[in-house]
């Protein structure tokens, strides 16, 4: 119920092409979709995050698909880039902490390579 | 504006040794967490706190205790270090906005390394 199933584990990519990265999960009470962008020796950052009231949402090269009834979500990374290199984190999240009902909950990771 | 500081960067301790990991941010957050990052199984939380002098049990607390005495420190302490303690541990901070509503980033400080021998 709490987990987030992220594939695939590893993924090298050409100069150029798309990468996509997908997760599953599935409590239905999760209403936040973030995924985190993390380079070796550093914390994971932002990258781009979506709420189930749209199916899609894109900022610049990073778009996000969002399939409610699939309990589905994927990044998509258009035109992908050497310096793309990196782990992605897919996360979901449910509630405000003050409730104690909070989670967030990460997927295990995608380790990305883009080919020069 | 530093964000979110961790002390030390790494650290070798011996099995049953204790130790505490500092978390500083800058930011004014609120809200302050730790995770710990093995591999294979992404970013798990430990404990989490959502205000001066609160924590509360996250996904992974056992082997590990907390304090927020200030708004801007949240530490996280070892009283007995096992082996399996051993990974990467993270702390992340986030905020109340304008509207009262909990902010869903979370921000990273650049992690501890621990290994428990």
């Amino acid at each position: 119920q709490q987990q987030v199933k992220q594939s695939p584990q590893s993924l090298i990519v050409q100069k150029g092409g798309i990468s996509i990265i997908n997760c599953a999960y599935e409590n239905t009470a999760f209403d936040y979709f973030p995924w985190y962008q993390q380079f070796p020796g550093k914390g994971p950052a932002l990258l781009i995050a979506i709420r189930p009231d749209v199916s899609e949402k894109k900022e610049g090269r990073f778009t996000i698909s969002f399939n409610k009834s699939a309990k589905q979500f994927s990044l998509h990374i258009m035109d992908s880039q050497p310096g793309d290199s990196a782990t992605y984190f897919c996360a979901a999240s449910t509630g405000a902490l003050i409730t104690g009902t909070y989670k967030y909950i990460f997927g295990t990771g995608t380790r990305l390579k883009v080919l020069a | 504006n530093a964000g979110v500081t961790q002390t030390p960067k790494f650290r070798v301790l011996k099995t049953g040794q204790s130790m505490t990991l500092l978390c500083a941010q800058d930011m004014n957050h609120e809200y302050m967490y730790w995770y710990r990052q093995d591999p294979g199984m992404g970013l798990r939380l430990i404990h989490y706190s959502v205000g001066e002098g609160t924590t509360a049990k996250g996904e992974v607390p056992d082997g590990y205790n907390v304090s927020r005495l200030k708004k801007q420190n949240f530490l996280l302490g070892l009283e007995s270090a096992a082996p399996s303690q051993t990974s990467v541990y993270f702390c992340a901070s986030s905020y109340v906005g304008l509207s009262g509503g909990l902010q869903e980033t979370q921000y990273f400080g650049p992690g501890t390394r621990l290994l428990v021998l």
